[in-house]
């Protein structure tokens, strides 16, 4: 059964780089059937989708985080992350990673609460 | 780019009844790219409903979906305990995903 857990610093300084990632198991992530990607929710409100990488290397972006997000992908680890820059306290959010299928996500990582203060 | 707008934004009903939620859309899409999740409190999302119609597997049949172009709904068909949580859709298109803000199911 494939799991995704995030994994990262729970705490980033506002104007820094948040960095997050993602490591799969019970299957690999060199598959071409699917993306993997990263969503967020900020605390009691919905959901946003951030991102998708595909196993080669291919992104998609959210058009309004497009600027600052950066998604990669580590085949030989079976793993990817994410790394969002010049972070304010509206990127205060639980970041989930989840492979991604078109057009619906499953399964999800159980989320990681990431807070943006000095 | 689309935007989803869920509605209403909470829903009081009672165990036992029915309970019809709303997915609008800016623009008509392909029901092929509709989807439904339910949130519990502390979770991830769980798929319910893709293709706006089919069933993801384990989802009980009370929970069917229905609707095309700009508009969509969530129907569960006798409201169980369980089911009093947060429900969102998304939408698929252009390699982008897009979710609406969600419906709070709430217990009257």
């Amino acid at each position: 059964q494939l799991q995704l857990q995030e994994s990262g610093p729970g705490l980033v300084k506002p104007s820094e780089t948040l960095s997050l990632t993602c490591t799969v198991s019970g299957g690999s992530i060199n598959n071409s059937s699917y993306y993997w990607g990263w969503i967020r929710q900020p605390p009691g409100k919905g959901l946003e989708w951030i991102g998708n990488i595909y196993y080669s290397g291919t992104t998609y972006y959210n058009p309004s985080l497009k600027s600052r997000v950066t998604i990669s992908v580590d085949t030989s680890k079976n793993q990817f992350s994410l790394n969002l820059s010049s972070v304010t306290a509206a990127d205060t959010a639980v970041y989930y990673c989840a492979r991604v299928w078109i057009p619906f996500v499953r399964p999800w990582g159980q989320g990681t609460l990431v807070t943006v203060s000095s | 780019e689309i935007v989803l707008t869920q509605s209403p934004g909470t829903l009081s009903l009672s165990p036992g009844e029915r309970a019809t939620l709303s997915c609008r859309a800016s623009q008509s899409f392909s029901r092929s790219f509709l989807v439904w999740y339910q949130q519990k409190p502390g979770q991830a999302p769980r798929l319910l409903i893709y293709g706006a119609t089919s069933r993801a597997t384990g989802v009980p049949d009370r929970f069917s979906g229905s609707g095309s172009g700009t508009d969509f709904t969530l129907t569960i068909s006798r409201l169980e305990p369980e089911d009093f949580v947060v429900y969102y859709c998304q939408q698929y298109g252009s390699s982008l995903y897009t979710f609406g803000q969600g419906t709070k199911l709430e217990i009257k």
